[in-house]
């Protein structure tokens, strides 16, 4: 499967815990998004990275939350000292930057955080 | 601010019927629309772009600057169309086509 993937699909913790999120994005995909979706809500967008760099935060994402892509590769989103508000449906997407390309972001199938 | 706004959260139809899923925006520049759709335990996918101006699956749909909408439109419905559809907005140009999404309608072909 060469589409973007996310581990691990669910993930159940207690209320304090911090907890870790991986996407692989599809290979050459430069641009790589975290958005959260909670229930009967559309994605909300958290944090975009162009290569390695992070270049946009939403206010969503509190100073609990950290997002990192080391080698414009892999992304991790950590989320510390969990809260129950915290629980939601986190969406990973990648896309190609082109010049006169028309950038398309695929979507990997979501890792879903449950905090007890 | 920027805001997608689909006032059904369920639409019913009959197989055969036309479909019209309504979506609303508002935007301070200019806006690329999309339609985003999700089958039944599958991820995300994009269904169609405004700037493309394509017919996929037998779905279209045009941007009406005037009234800023972006209605997904399907002569005859078919089963396999039953699913959840987003409607989103990404800035036409520049870095960074962050999405804003609604909130969604579940779309429910019945035979």
């Amino acid at each position: 499967d060469t589409g973007v993937s996310q581990d691990p699909r669910h993930k159940i913790t207690k209320r304090g815990q911090n907890v870790t999120f991986r996407c692989d994005p599809i290979s050459e995909h430069n641009r790589l998004y975290w958005y959260r979706q909670t229930l009967g809500q559309g994605p909300e967008f958290l944090t975009y990275f162009q290569n390695e760099a992070q270049l946009e935060k939403s206010r969503l994402l509190s100073d609990r939350f950290s997002a990192e892509r080391p080698k414009g590769s892999f992304s991790t989103l950590e989320i510390q000292r969990t809260e129950q508000g915290d629980s939601a449906m986190y969406l990973c997407a990648s896309s190609l930057d082109r010049q006169g390309w028309q950038e398309t972001q695929y979507f990997g199938p979501g890792t879903r955080l449950l905090v007890l | 601010a920027q805001r997608v706004t689909q006032p059904e959260k369920l639409l019913s139809v009959f197989k055969g019927a036309p479909v019209e899923l309504k979506c609303n925006y508002s935007y301070s520049g200019s806006p690329e629309l999309f339609w985003y759709v999700q089958y039944s335990r599958q991820r995300l996918q994009l269904l169609l772009r405004h700037i493309s101006r394509e017919s996929i699956k037998g779905f279209t749909a045009d941007l009406n600057k005037g009234e800023t909408s972006f209605h997904l439109k399907k002569p005859f419905a078919q089963e396999e169309d039953s699913a959840m559809y987003y409607c989103a907005l990404s800035r036409l140009t520049g870095g960074g086509n962050k999405l804003t999404f609604g909130t969604g309608t579940q779309l429910k072909v019945e035979l």
